[in-house]
């Protein structure tokens, strides 16, 4: 079944030390990616998104992602996570043939110790 | 810019007893959407809403769901008679349009636990 795949259910780094979180979807043709953060007890928000161009994206509080098309990846990275950055991070697809319907992976949860 | 909001919080419920969830999306945002958040996993779309039309209610269960969204501003998402399986995070958000280039953006949900 078509669907988005996050590797980790639940990981956990100390402060400073970097940060990859994988996502995987299996929809062809053209998608629009997005990975949206839940910080406690906050609602969900946009963390960064890619459409098309640069597949490089840069998104708030220093996150960026890497599209591969190749690999149907969408990966997030932080060279340096902080305390703050404790929250449950969601990849999200919009296929071509999907209207405006996100479809979420299931989540991962980022504990960072201080 | 007031957010999306949402309305209750939290509803604890027996079983087979109906509840009603309230969103009101961002001003001017045309379309609004409704997810379900089950513990352990990521959103899935219930319902969706172009104004006050549905463009988008295939993962609705429809026997027991319904949500309306009558003068295209605030909506409202039902369920009668609830089971255990409800119990999860509603979730509202609204975009200024619908298609896949439309940020949306999310309300603080509503906790159902179905006892």
């Amino acid at each position: 079944a078509q669907s988005v795949s996050q590797h980790n259910h639940h990981v956990i780094l100390s402060e400073a030390a970097s940060l990859e979180l994988g996502c995987n979807y299996s929809y062809g043709g053209t998608v629009n990616l997005f990975w949206y953060v839940q910080y406690p007890g906050q609602h969900l928000q946009l963390l960064l998104k890619y459409f098309s161009g640069d597949p490089l994206v840069k998104g708030i509080k220093g996150f960026e992602a890497e599209f591969i098309k190749s690999k149907f990846s969408f990966n997030l990275r932080k060279p340096s996570v902080q305390w703050s950055d404790t929250a449950e991070y969601f990849c999200a697809v919009i296929p071509y043939n999907q209207g405006g319907k996100l479809i979420f992976g299931q989540g991962t949860e980022l504990s960072v110790k201080p | 810019e007031a957010g999306v909001a949402q309305s209750p919080r939290y509803k604890i419920i027996e079983k087979r007893q109906s509840v009603a969830f309230w969103c009101n999306p961002i001003s001017g945002h045309a379309t609004l959407y409704w997810y379900q958040q089950i513990l352990g996993q990521g959103p899935k779309l219930l319902i969706q809403f172009q104004n006050n039309g549905v463009v988008d209610d295939s993962q609705l269960p429809k026997d027991r769901f319904s949500a309306e969204r009558l003068k295209g501003v605030d909506s409202t998402l039902k369920i009668q008679p609830a089971k255990l399986e409800d119990s999860a995070v509603y979730l509202c958000a609204s975009s200024f349009a619908g298609g896949r280039e439309n940020i949306q953006y999310f309300g603080a949900g509503t906790r159902l636990s179905v006892l």
